[in-house]
């Protein structure tokens, strides 16, 4: 089946830039996914980019997707404090609202 | 405001008596979707629903049942919980053709002894 990697620690002082990294096996994703999980809540959607894309930018958050490696980052520019949080990748497979996988998420500490 | 709402939000109970948990969400999305968030297993997909009547499973289906009869509700049933359905639970709703819109809601943290 699909499988999403992702390391599971990041640590990163604050105004630094932050890649959180992640490796997704199934070719025929359609979306690829970004969110972020505050402590105690639910998770939000940060940025998305379809499998036809290379890179995304919105504000501070970089998206980079390498298809032929299956490798999908997030950068974070000026990393702040209240950035500190769970980040999950997630990949859509393709047909549709079919079936998401999810990464194991990646803690990012920010250090003041 | 778009939201995703679960109750119970916090669930103690026993092994074998049934549970329902309920998902409504308010945006007239045709998607919805169940996860359970375990430590180091990040969150694995329960059962989808593409629009009402239609339902199909997940990662980890095994011991759970859904149903869509509305469009707004998606509730998650537990017919006979055991100990390793202690988890968190999500609910999600999607919209069909915009995939940048979509919502989770807060959580339903279940503990079956």
């Amino acid at each position: 089946g699909e499988d999403v990697e992702q390391s599971l620690f990041l640590s990163v002082r604050e105004g630094d830039s932050s890649v959180i990294n992640c490796t997704y096996t199934d070719s025929s994703s359609t979306y690829l996914y970004w969110y972020k999980q505050e402590p105690g809540a639910g998770l939000q959607l940060l940025t998305y980019i379809f499998s036809n894309m290379d890179m995304k930018q919105d504000q501070r958050l970089t998206v980079l997707l390498n298809k032929k490696d299956k490798h999908l980052s997030l950068r974070i520019a000026d990393t702040q404090t209240g950035d500190s949080a769970i980040y999950f990748c997630a990949e859509e497979s393709r047909g549709g609202y079919q079936k998401v996988t999810f990464g194991t998420g990646t803690k990012l500490q920010v250090i003041p | 405001e778009a939201q995703v709402t679960q109750n119970p939000r916090y669930l103690i109970t026993v092994t074998g008596k049934k549970l329902t948990v309920t998902c409504s969400q308010n945006m007239n999305h045709e998607y919805m979707s169940w996860y359970r968030q375990d430590p180091g297993l990040g969150l694995r997909q329960i059962y989808y629903s593409m629009n009402v009547e239609v339902t199909d499973k997940g990662d980890v289906p095994e011991g759970y049942k859904v149903s869509r009869k509305e469009k707004r509700n998606f509730p998650l049933i537990l017919e006979s919980p055991s100990p390793n359905q202690t988890s968190l639970y999500f609910c999600a709703s999607r919209h069909e053709r915009r995939p940048y819109e979509q919502y989770f809601g807060p959580g339903t943290r279940l503990t079956v002894t």
